[in-house]
């Protein structure tokens, strides 16, 4: 299946650092969704942009959406140690409902 | 209120035995999803439900997974003659009308194939 591509791979940083994590994707998408996974299990939905959308804000998160280059980013600012986990991406393609997801990005944040 | 609810949390089979999974998803949403992710394949798409009918399974695997859907309401995957393949945590995921909307997550069903 496509995947979409995330970097980097995996990130360290200090706790009140901001955390930068970037995504790609290849079709023409409805909207795009980034999630948040602990130990490999459930994942926790943190905020949805639409594809008429280019910036979003929700507490410390800023996501910014590029439709002309396929990518979106995510920033997390003042991070805390709790923030230590693996971010997705999830673009929803027009043609359906099905979301396809990045390789992740496992941050770490080091208190 | 209730997020998604899958079950069992954690699955060990033997080869060439059948598993079924179940997933609740949030009430009153009519799209659900099932997903699985791998340490070789990361998180793919397997199919997805619209109330009880699925108009898009092109990403289950085989013909050896199969998937149903009733009341529109709960949902169960099922895993006939596994392999050692077959291993991963499979994701569900409901959402309140389908497309454009978002999707929430379950906890997962971990299955190991031995």
């Amino acid at each position: 299946s496509q995947q979409g591509e995330e970097d980097p791979q995996a990130l360290s940083i200090q706790e009140g650092e901001n955390a930068t994590m970037n995504c790609s994707y290849k079709t023409s998408i409805n909207n795009l969704q980034w999630y948040r996974q602990n130990s490999g299990r459930g994942l926790v939905h943190l905020i949805l942009i639409r594809s008429n959308e280019r910036e979003k804000h929700s507490g410390r998160l800023r996501v910014t959406l590029d439709t002309s280059k396929k990518s979106s980013s995510l920033l997390i600012t003042a991070s805390r140690a709790a923030d230590t986990a693996s971010y997705f991406c999830a673009s929803e393609e027009t043609s359906g409902s099905r979301l396809t997801f990045g390789e992740g990005t496992q941050l770490t944040v080091n208190p | 209120g209730a997020g998604v609810s899958q079950s069992p949390s954690n699955k060990v089979t033997e080869k060439g035995k059948d598993v079924e999974l179940r997933c609740d998803p949030i009430s009153g949403h009519t799209a659900l999803y099932w997903y699985r992710q791998s340490l070789g394949q990361g998180l793919e798409f397997l199919i997805y439900f619209q109330g009880n009918s699925a108009p898009d399974k092109s990403g289950l695997p085989s013909d050896r997974f199969s998937a149903e859907r009733t009341g529109g309401s709960v949902s169960t995957l099922t895993i006939q003659r596994t392999q050692q393949e077959d291993s991963a945590v499979y994701l569900c995921a409901s959402s309140l009308m389908g497309a454009g909307g978002t999707q929430y997550f379950g906890p997962g069903t971990r299955l190991t194939v031995l």
